[in-house]
C-alpha cells in the first residue's frame, strides 16, 4: 500500500519560516493537500492541488510538490499556526494520509 | 452555507450494531463525493471510504473493506456509517467530509465520537 512520510514535529520561533516534508514514491506525479488539525477541532484544508490555498487561508501557507517530496512552507509563523499538519494524497481510489507534523510555535 | 452536521456522541458495547450520520446542507448533494475519516485517540487521520450520493457508488479503503458499511439517502441529504459488530478498536472520533474536485475534503462535520467499551 502507498505510504507518505512526515517527520513527527517542527518547532519555529515567531515570525520564522517552517517547513513540512512529505515523502512519497513519486508523489510529485500524485496531487497533494495539506490539512490543519488544532486540539479537539475538525481538520481544515489548507492547501490542494499541491499549491493552490483552500478560501481564507493565509497567504503565509504556501505548497509544493515535485518528485517524491511535497512541502507546506508557513512563512512568518505566528502562534495560532501551532498545529498538526498532515499532507494526502490519493493512489488506486484510496486515500492515504500521512502520520502528521505537530507543528511548535517557541 | 455549506454544512455537514453529524450525529452525537455514542457508547456502545462489543457485538452491538451502530450507524452514525452526517447530515449535508447548503450544496447539490448528489454532485459531490462524501468521505469518512477516522481518528483513533491520540493517533493520526485515516480515510475510510467515499460515496457519491448521485449514485451511490461507494469505494473503501483496504483496511475498512468488509469493517465498516457506507451509505447515503439522498432524500435526506444524508451519508452514514454503519457497524454490524462494534469492537473496542472501533473506539474514535469519526468524521465527514464533503470532497470537491480531485477529492478534496473542503467541508467537515463535527465529528462523532464513538466509544466501545463493556
Amino acid at each position: 500500500s502507498y505510504e507518505l512520510t512526515q517527520p513527527p514535529s517542527v518547532s519555529v520561533s515567531p515570525g520564522q519560516t517552517a517547513s513540512i516534508t512529505c515523502s512519497g514514491d513519486k508523489l510529485g506525479d500524485k496531487y497533494v493537500c495539506w490539512y490543519q488539525q488544532k486540539p479537539g477541532q475538525s481538520p481544515v484544508l489548507v492547501i490542494y492541488q499541491d499549491s493552490k490555498r483552500s478560501s481564507g487561508i493565509p497567504e503565509r501557507f504556501s505548497g509544493s510538490n515535485s518528485g517524491n517530496t511535497a512541502t507546506l512552507t508557513i512563512s512568518g509563523t505566528q502562534a495560532m499556526d501551532e498545529a498538526d499538519y498532515y499532507c494526502q494524497a490519493w493512489d488506486s481510489s484510496t486515500g492515504v494520509f500521512g502520520a502528521g507534523t505537530k507543528v511548535t510555535v517557541l | 452555507e455549506v454544512q455537514l452536521v453529524q450525529s452525537g456522541a455514542e457508547v456502545k458495547k462489543p457485538g452491538e450494531s451502530l450507524r452514525i450520520s452526517c447530515k449535508a446542507s447548503g450544496y447539490r448533494f448528489t454532485s459531490h463525493w462524501i468521505g469518512w475519516v477516522r481518528q483513533m485517540p491520540g493517533k493520526g487521520l485515516e480515510w475510510m471510504g467515499i460515496i457519491y450520493p448521485g449514485d451511490s457508488e461507494t469505494r473503501y479503503s483496504p483496511s475498512f473493506q468488509g469493517q465498516v458499511t457506507i451509505s447515503a439517502d439522498k432524500s435526506i441529504t444524508t451519508a452514514y456509517l454503519q457497524w454490524s459488530s462494534l469492537k473496542a478498536s472501533d473506539t474514535a472520533m469519526y468524521y465527514c467530509a464533503r470532497l470537491e474536485t480531485g477529492y478534496v475534503g473542503d467541508y467537515w462535520g463535527q465529528g462523532t465520537l464513538v466509544t466501545v467499551s463493556s
